[in-house]
């Protein structure tokens, strides 16, 4: 399977643990997307990098959230002190190029829930 | 800013029907319009897709037609089956903006047999 994988599928944790969810993007894709769902909602933009380059984060990004991705390839997302409002669908997505033609593949997303 | 507001779900139908889920969306300049579909227990896919005014996308029966004058993007399809239940989500991405994807927040599709 060739598509976007992420790591792991659900995680149940307590107010104020850390947590960190990894992506493993398609191979050749360089852009690398993370995004938020909450239940009943749409998906909603958290960050992205091309390579290994973090450029741009929304503002749902709070300090308590850091994304890395170290060598271009895969990428980890870490919510320190978790709180329960943070429970949600975490998305990635990876494309081959910006543009018109770009297409965002997605992987099947973390489930977190924060009791 | 920009914002994608598509119609409410859950949406029933019977096999065979007509299907239309309204999206309409605000956005400055000319965006690329996307309609997304989620399947029980799978990841998001892209579903079909159009770039300028007036163009259509289509895939897997569905169409939809990029109305920049309406600034709507409407999804149809002729004939519904039971594989077609889902939720659809509509979304809007600039060029310009490294194209992170912005969603309406989706309408849930359920047809009986």
């Amino acid at each position: 399977d060739t598509g976007v994988s992420q790591d792991p599928r659900h995680k149940i944790t307590k107010r104020g643990q850390n947590v960190t969810f990894r992506c493993d993007p398609i191979s050749e894709h360089n852009r690398l997307y993370w995004y938020r769902q909450t239940l009943g909602q749409g998906p909603e933009f958290l960050t992205y990098f091309q390579n290994e380059a973090q450029l741009e984060k929304s503002r749902l990004l709070s300090d308590r959230f850091s994304a890395e991705r170290p060598k271009g390839s895969f990428s980890t997302l870490e919510i320190q002190r978790t709180e329960q409002g943070d429970s949600a669908m975490y998305l990635c997505a990876s494309s081959l190029r910006q543009g018109a033609n770009n297409e965002q593949f997605f992987g099947p997303g973390t489930r977190l829930t924060v009791l | 800013g920009n914002s994608v507001t598509q119609m409410e779900g859950p949406v029933t139908l019977s096999e065979e029907a007509f299907l239309t889920i309204n999206c309409t969306y605000t956005a400055t300049g000319y965006p690329s319009l996307f309609w997304y579909v989620q399947y029980p227990g799978e990841g998001l896919q892209l579903l079909l897709k159009a770039t300028k005014a007036d163009d259509k996308g289509s895939n897997k029966g569905f169409e939809a037609t990029y109305r920049k004058e309406t600034t709507s993007f409407h999804l149809e399809k002729g004939s519904v089956q039971v594989s077609d239940s889902a939720v659809y989500f509509c979304a809007l991405s600039y060029y310009s903006s490294a194209s992170k994807i912005i969603f309406g927040s989706g309408t849930r599709l359920s047809i009986r047999p």
